[in-house]
């Protein structure tokens, strides 16, 4: 079965500092796709950065970044500089061969001023 | 850039009683997908429809039904309402055949009182 673990209930974060979130997933699946999803208190689900698991280099989208271990099915989330708008629950995707989401069930990122 | 249309935003219904939550995808995408995600959960896939076929069902309740319509808006049917089903219901649609491309919908908050 298709799983993905996040391990870290919630995290804390002094802003402008940088955190690392984890992700662990379980495919047999040699191609798919992972994913980060920033939830803030709106409950609308943002995403934050995808990685493709057939490129070897790691995405990145501004103060966001991942470490991709393909082999360890491993999937990160840095955050650099991080800032108070950074708050929210942030979910672990990883997306099947029909295309449909299996989630994590999330991180809590809370951003101390 | 026009987004995925969810209505209603916010429904209350008593127990046992019928619902019908409706999502419009973006322009030209033609699959859609449902997810619920209740309470301090992450989100799990319901039922999702390609070119309006049936393509994936996930843990969907017999009670609830969905379907594709010409124009690609989707709905949801929900009926015999149990107090376990308030959630908020998440629509994203996608285009092929990039269908690891998919954008959410606000979602719709629902409450079974």
């Amino acid at each position: 079965a298709q799983t993905v673990t996040q391990s870290q209930p919630e995290m804390s974060v002094q802003e402008a500092e940088t955190v690392t979130l984890s992700c662990t997933y379980d495919t047999s699946e040699s191609d798919y796709y992972l994913f980060w999803y920033k939830q803030p208190p709106s409950r609308q689900m943002i995403l934050v950065i995808r990685q493709e698991a057939y490129k070897q280099q790691n995405a990145t989208e501004n103060r966001f970044s991942v470490n991709f271990q393909k082999a360890a099915k491993s999937f990160s989330l840095k955050i650099s500089d991080s800032q108070l708008g950074d708050a929210a629950m942030y979910f672990c995707a990883y997306i099947t061969g029909t295309y449909k989401y299996i989630f994590g069930t999330g991180t809590r990122l809370k951003v101390l001023a | 850039a026009a987004g995925v249309i969810q209505s209603p935003r916010h429904l209350i219904k008593e127990k046992r009683e019928t619902a019908t939550l409706k999502c419009y995808p973006i322009p030209r995408h033609d699959t859609v997908y449902w997810y619920q995600q209740g309470p301090g959960q992450d989100p799990q896939f319901l039922i999702s429809f390609y070119e309006k076929m049936q393509s994936d069902k996930g843990s969907i309740p017999d009670r609830f039904s969905a379907q594709q319509f010409s124009d690609y808006h989707s709905e949801l049917n929900m009926s015999s309402l149990e107090l376990g089903d308030s959630a908020l219901y998440f629509c994203a649609s996608s285009r092929a055949p990039a269908l690891h491309e998919q954008y959410f919908g606000p979602g719709t908050r629902l409450t079974v009182t």
